[in-house]
């Protein structure tokens, strides 16, 4: 079973500024793809980031780069240069197996401020 | 490209009543998810489809039931309504059922059980 868990409800950042959320996850599979998904309110997931398990580079998307630490299971995600359109709720996911099997945390609510 | 079509939007379902409700994935897309939201048990897997195949399902209650067509449109069937139900239930879709393809969200429905 994989478990994924996200220690912080809310974040909040000023704008142009960096913010790191964090995540750590658990699983007994050796493959498995770890995201980012953002919910802002219009309630429609979007895939911000994902990391294959098996790459030792950390994934980078334009201001939005992980930092991926496999033995400790941590999967951290940075945005960098904060934009007000960034405010939205973050879940870190998991799945091994197949592409829709996520398993997610329970998110973190960014709060981007001017 | 059209993304993923969810609906109804919005649903009011009485407690013992069914309900149905239906995702058209990305023309093209295969593979199809459905996940369940709730503000205290999070993000949930329901089930996975593939090829009409069910491939997949998560921890729920014989009352939630779905199926996928031969166009790949899919649907999930709510039997016995409870309070507990109401939440807003996601569909997600995907070019194959491998791990390494991005999965697609709708902008879900939601359903409140009265």
């Amino acid at each position: 079973a994989q478990t994924v868990t996200q220690s912080q409800p809310e974040m909040s950042v000023q704008e142009a500024e960096t913010v790191t959320l964090s995540c750590t996850y658990d699983t007994s599979e050796s493959d498995y793809y770890l995201f980012w998904y953002k919910q802002p309110p219009s309630r429609q997931m979007i895939l911000v980031i994902r990391q294959e398990a098996y790459k030792q580079q950390n994934a980078t998307e334009n201001r939005f780069s992980v930092n991926f630490q496999k033995a400790a299971k941590s999967f951290s995600l940075k945005i960098s240069d904060s934009q007000l359109g960034d405010a939205a709720m973050y879940f870190c996911a998991s799945s091994t197996g197949t592409a829709s099997k996520l398993t997610f945390g329970t998110g973190t609510r960014l709060q981007v401020t001017l | 490209k059209a993304g993923v079509t969810q609906t109804p939007r919005y649903l009011i379902k009485t407690r013992g009543q069914q309900v149905t409700l239906s995702c058209s994935p990305i023309s093209g897309h295969r593979s199809v998810s459905w996940y369940q939201q709730t503000p205290g048990q999070g993000l949930q897997f329901l089930f996975e489809y593939f090829s009409e195949t069910q491939r997949n399902k998560g921890n729920f209650p014989g009352r939630f039931s779905g199926r996928q067509f031969s166009n790949s449109r899919s649907e999930m069937n709510v039997s016995t309504l409870e309070l507990g139900d109401s939440a807003l239930y996601l569909c997600a879709s995907s070019l194959t059922d491998s791990m390494n393809t991005e999965a697609f969200f709708g902008q879900g429905t939601r359903l409140t059980v009265v």
